[in-house]
């Protein structure tokens, strides 16, 4: 079975700066994809980010980019430039194709001014 | 264009009641899912359909827990009787196509408390 971890209950990180959120997964797929989804206080969870397994290069979506490696099965969400309306959860989840998202337990992220 | 909707948004419920959730998906999308978290827990996968066909429940924790979605459209998620490891959040999600990798669009969640 596929296994989402993330390991950082909680981060912050002040405006302007770059923050770096964590993601490890366990699979023995070839072909998935992997996805960076955020929540904030009380609206809805949205898509971020959005990364296909067989693609080497890097997803990037404006101030968001991942590190995608994928022998190490990891795959790490980066933000540049924290914006105070980036404070939310961040779920990383696993989709086989045409499949059901498995997450990890979602990393809380504050940016402080 | 309207995005997921959910229904109740949240709902406070004794135990050995009944509670019916409501999703709308995205207009034109065949695939609904529904999720769950319980508190500080992963969202974990209960079941998919594709129109009105369940595709995949095998995440529904027990028979209390009954989901349709009578033509294709909006889904009810009904629990039966509740209890009180039923309370969380679910989520409903519907995404356009069966396409790999196709993008899951989610509702805000309806906050489920048992007492």
């Amino acid at each position: 079975a596929q296994t989402v971890t993330q390991s950082q209950p909680e981060m912050s990180v002040q405006e302007a700066e770059t923050v770096t959120l964590s993601c490890t997964y366990d699979t023995s797929e070839s072909n998935y994809y992997l996805f960076w989804y955020k929540q904030p206080p009380s609206r809805q969870m949205i898509l971020v980010i959005r990364q296909e397994a067989y693609k080497q290069q890097n997803a990037t979506e404006n101030r968001f980019s991942v590190n995608f490696q994928k022998a190490a099965k990891s795959f790490s969400l980066k933000i540049s430039d924290s914006q105070l309306g980036d404070t939310a959860m961040y779920f990383c989840a696993f989709m086989k194709p045409i499949n059901k998202l498995v997450f990890g337990a979602g990393t809380i992220l504050r940016v402080k001014s | 264009e309207a995005g997921v909707t959910q229904f109740p948004s949240h709902s406070v419920i004794e135990k050995g009641q009944t509670v019916t959730l409501r999703c709308d998906p995205i207009s034109g999308h065949d695939n609904l899912y529904w999720y769950r978290r319980v508190m500080g827990k992963e969202i974990k996968f209960l079941l998919h359909f594709v129109k009105e066909s369940k595709q995949d429940e095998s995440g529904m924790p027990n028979n209390r827990f009954l989901a349709e979605r009578t033509g294709g459209t909006y889904s009810t998620l009904k629990v039966q009787p509740a209890e009180l490891e039923d309370s969380g959040v679910y989520f409903c999600a519907s995404s356009q196509g069966t396409g790999a990798g196709e993008t899951q669009y989610f509702g805000p969640g309806t906050r489920l408390l048992v007492l």
